[in-house]
C-alpha cells in the first residue's frame, strides 16, 4: 500500500532563511512523487515532480527536493523563504498502474518578517 | 490554455437534499478524478475514470455519492441525502494519461458545500 508521511503540521521560517519540510513516503512499487502548494482559498499547484531520472528536482519559486531511496525520503528544500511562500504544501505518491494520488497531511508554512 | 473548471465554486444546501458538482476537465485529458478536501480527513481520493474504462470507485464514502462522465468529458458528482459530515471542498483533477510517469494531475480551484 501506499502512503505518505509529513512529519511536521506546521512549520514557521523567517523571511530570508532556508525552508525545510520533511516527507517519507512508503511504497511496494517505485512511487511517483511530488509536492503541491495551496494558498489560502486557492487550488492545488504543482511546485515539482520526481521523474527518476534525478535524485534533485528543481521546481517552480526557487524549491528544490532530493529523492534518497535509502532514507525513503522526498524532503522540499528552498534557501530563502519570501512572504509569498506562506501556504500549505502537500506531499504526495502514486504509483504506476494505481494513478490516483495519495496526500499527506500536510505542512502548514508561515514565514515570520 | 484553459484550466480545470469546476462549477459552482460554492454551493449551500440543507442536510437531506441533492446537490451535483460539475467538472470541466482540460481539453484532451482523458483521465478524470475526484477529490474530496475537508478539515478531519485531509486530502482522499474519490474516483477515478479513464477513458470509457469502468471507473475506479474505491474511495467513494457510502452508496449516496456517485458520478459520471459523458462522452470522457465533462463529469457531474452527486451526493444524495446530504449529511453535514459531506461539507468539505470537492476537487478535480485530469491528465492527459500518455502512459508518462510521473501521473501529473492538474486540479480544479474546486467547490465548497457547506451542508446546514
Amino acid at each position: 500500500a501506499q502512503s505518505v508521511t509529513q512529519l511536521d503540521s506546521h512549520v514557521s521560517v523567517s523571511e530570508g532563511t532556508p525552508v525545510l519540510l520533511r516527507c517519507n513516503y512508503s511504497s511496494s512499487y517505485s512511487p511517483s512523487l511530488f509536492w503541491y502548494v495551496q494558498h489560502p482559498n486557492k487550488g492545488l499547484q504543482l511546485l515539482l515532480k520526481y521523474t527518476s531520472a534525478a535524485t534533485l528536482v528543481k521546481g517552480i519559486n526557487g524549491f528544490e527536493a532530493e529523492f534518497k531511496k535509502s532514507e525513503t525520503s522526498f524532503h522540499l528544500t528552498k534557501p530563502s523563504a519570501h512572504m509569498s511562500d506562506a501556504a500549505e504544501y502537500f506531499c504526495v505518491v502514486s504509483y504506476f498502474g494505481n494513478e490516483k494520488l495519495t496526500f499527506g497531511t500536510g505542512t502548514r508554512l508561515t514565514i515570520i518578517p | 490554455g484553459a484550466g480545470v473548471s469546476q462549477s459552482p465554486s460554492n454551493k449551500v444546501t440543507e442536510k437531506g437534499k441533492d446537490v451535483e458538482l460539475r467538472c470541466d476537465p482540460i481539453s484532451g485529458h482523458t483521465a478524470l478524478y475526484w477529490y474530496r478536501q475537508s478539515l478531519g480527513q485531509g486530502l482522499e481520493f474519490l474516483i477515478y475514470f479513464q477513458g470509457n474504462s469502468a471507473p475506479d470507485k474505491s474511495g467513494l464514502p457510502s452508496d449516496r455519492f456517485s458520478a459520471e462522465r459523458t462522452g470522457g468529458s465533462v463529469s457531474t458528482l452527486t451526493i444524495q441525502r446530504t449529511q453535514q459530515e459531506d461539507s468539505a471542498v470537492y476537487l478535480c483533477a485530469s491528465n492527459p494519461s500518455r502512459g508518462e510517469r510521473p501521473n501529473e494531475q492538474f486540479f480544479g480551484p474546486g467547490t465548497r458545500l457547506t451542508v446546514l
